[in-house]
C-alpha cells in the first residue's frame, strides 16, 4: 500500500510569513499533484510534478518534488488570508492508474 | 480545463434508505471515473473505479452490496449508497482523467439521520 505523509497536520500562521509543507513516501510516483480544498468543496489542482528535482513556481507558491520521486514540498512566500485551505498531496503511478492522496495540511492564514 | 458535476450536492436521508449520487463529465468522456469519501478535516480515501461497461473495482473494505456502482455511459457514473446509516454521512467525491489531469467533482454531503 502506498502511503503519502504529510507535515505539518495543521498549521496556523499569520499573514506575511512563510511555510513549507512536506509529503512524504516511501513509494516511487511517476508523477505527484498538489491541490488545495476549500470546506464543502472538491480539490483543485495547483500543479503537477514529474521530474525528479523539478521545481515548479505558481505565484507565491513553489513546489518542488524530489530526486527520487518519493517526496515534494510545496513552499508559500508572504501567505495570505486566501491561502486558508487544506492542501492535500497525490501521487500517481502513471496514466489512468488511481492516485493515492496525502493525509493532508490544513492551513490558516491569519489577517 | 475539464468540468465534473456531482449531483446533489447535498443530501439528508433517513436511516434504512438509498441515496443515488451522479458525477457526470460535462465536455469529455470518461471510460473510468473514481470515488472517494471524505470524512471532516481528513484526506480522501479512494472507495472505487467506475469501469464504463464492466464491473467496479473497490478498494480493500469497501463493502461493493452496500455502495453500488454503475457507469453506464461515458460521461456518467452513479454510486449508490444502499440501507443508509449514519456512519455512512460523509462528503463523496468522483473524479475523472481527461488528458492526463484528474479534474474532481464539487462532492456531495451525505448526511443519515
Amino acid at each position: 500500500t502506498q502511503l503519502l505523509e504529510q507535515s505539518p497536520q495543521f498549521l496556523s500562521i499569520q499573514e506575511g510569513e512563510n511555510l513549507t509543507v512536506y509529503c512524504n513516501s516511501s513509494s516511487v510516483f511517476s508523477s505527484l499533484q498538489w491541490y488545495r480544498q476549500e470546506p464543502g468543496e472538491g480539490p483543485v489542482l495547483l500543479v503537477t510534478v514529474v521530474t525528479g528535482g523539478e521545481v515548479k513556481k505558481l505565484k507565491r507558491l513553489t513546489f518542488q518534488f524530489g530526486d527520487a520521486r518519493k517526496d515534494s514540498s510545496l513552499h508559500i512566500t508572504a501567505a495570505q488570508p486566501g491561502d486558508t485551505g487544506l492542501y492535500l498531496c497525490a501521487g500517481s503511478s502513471g496514466g489512468y492508474q488511481k492516485v493515492t492522496f496525502g493525509t493532508g495540511t490544513k492551513l490558516q492564514v491569519i489577517p | 480545463g475539464a468540468v465534473v458535476s456531482q449531483h446533489p450536492s447535498w443530501v439528508i436521508c433517513k436511516s434504512g434508505t438509498s441515496v443515488k449520487i451522479e458525477c457526470r463529465s460535462l465536455d469529455f468522456q470518461a471510460t473510468t471515473m473514481f470515488w472517494y469519501r471524505q470524512f471532516p478535516k481528513q484526506s480522501l480515501m479512494l472507495m472505487a473505479t467506475s469501469n464504463e461497461g464492466s464491473k467496479a473495482t473497490y478498494e480493500q473494505g469497501v463493502e461493493k452490496d452496500k455502495f453500488l456502482i454503475n457507469h453506464a455511459s461515458l460521461t456518467l457514473s452513479t454510486l449508490t449508497v444502499t440501507s443508509a446509516h449514519p456512519e455512512d454521512s460523509s462528503f463523496y467525491i468522483c473524479s475523472a482523467f481527461s488528458a492526463d489531469t484528474q479534474y474532481f467533482g464539487p462532492g456531495t454531503r451525505l448526511t443519515v439521520l
